[in-house]
């Protein structure tokens, strides 16, 4: 059974730091991995997905890299806003759409 | 990005009583759809897989007379909660594949008292 972890579970930082948010997944059998945004009370936004063929994708300041056979992926995000607080979700696709949640990562972006 | 549309966004019901969330492509026809469960800081759980025109697939745990699905057109899905409990309060969330790539609405926040 596929099992996915975020870490860390919330993080704070300053605005304008850099940061990374670590993911890693129990089967390395995966179509591939996408990156959520969460607010709160709200639906999802997708923020990045990567292919299991693909190393990385990036959109604007965000990054994401995916190690499929080491189970891991990583999302980075540069110079971070306050407009950046939510809760950031990964999920890898097991196949038929269907996908494999984390719990996430809670981001807060201080003035 | 492609658009999903769901509603109601929040719904309060009586015990005993049943609630119908819609979930709709907008932009693109969808012939499968998923529905989501997630609990408070818990992880999006897969309930049920939405099939146009067939029976929905449900994951296991979940009760399908419980949570009847319809999914009667290439851009509708419905998830109806049946005679509710207060334990089914929780937030429901859709979503639909387009090209790989998974988009969702924006959740049913469902309280039963």
């Amino acid at each position: 059974k596929q099992e996915v972890t975020q870490i860390p579970a919330a993080l704070s930082v300053p605005e304008g730091e850099n940061l990374v948010l670590n993911c890693s997944f129990t089967d390395s059998a995966i179509y591939n991995l996408q990156w959520f945004r969460q607010d709160p009370g709200k639906g999802l936004t997708s923020l990045l997905l990567i292919q299991s063929s693909q190393r990385e994708q990036t959109s604007g300041r965000l990054n994401a890299s995916l190690d499929k056979s080491s189970g891991r992926s990583t999302l980075y995000i540069a110079a971070s806003q306050p407009g950046d607080s939510a809760t950031y979700l990964c999920a890898v696709e097991r196949g038929y759409s269907t996908l494999t949640f984390g719990k996430g990562t809670m981001l807060l972006v201080s003035p | 990005g492609a658009v999903v549309s769901q509603h109601p966004s929040r719904v309060i019901c009586k015990s005993g009583t049943s609630v119908k969330i819609e979930c709709r492509s907008l932009d693109f026809q969808a012939t499968t759809m998923f529905w989501y469960r997630q609990f408070p800081k818990q992880s999006l759980m897969l309930m049920a897989t939405s099939n146009e025109g067939s029976k929905a697939t449900y994951e296991q745990g979940v009760e399908k007379d419980k949570f009847l699905i319809n999914h009667a057109s290439l851009t509708l899905s419905t998830l109806t909660v049946t005679s509710a409990h207060p334990e089914d309060s929780s937030f429901y969330i859709c979503s639909a594949p387009r090209q790989a790539e998974a988009f969702f609405g924006q959740g049913t926040r469902l309280t039963v008292v």
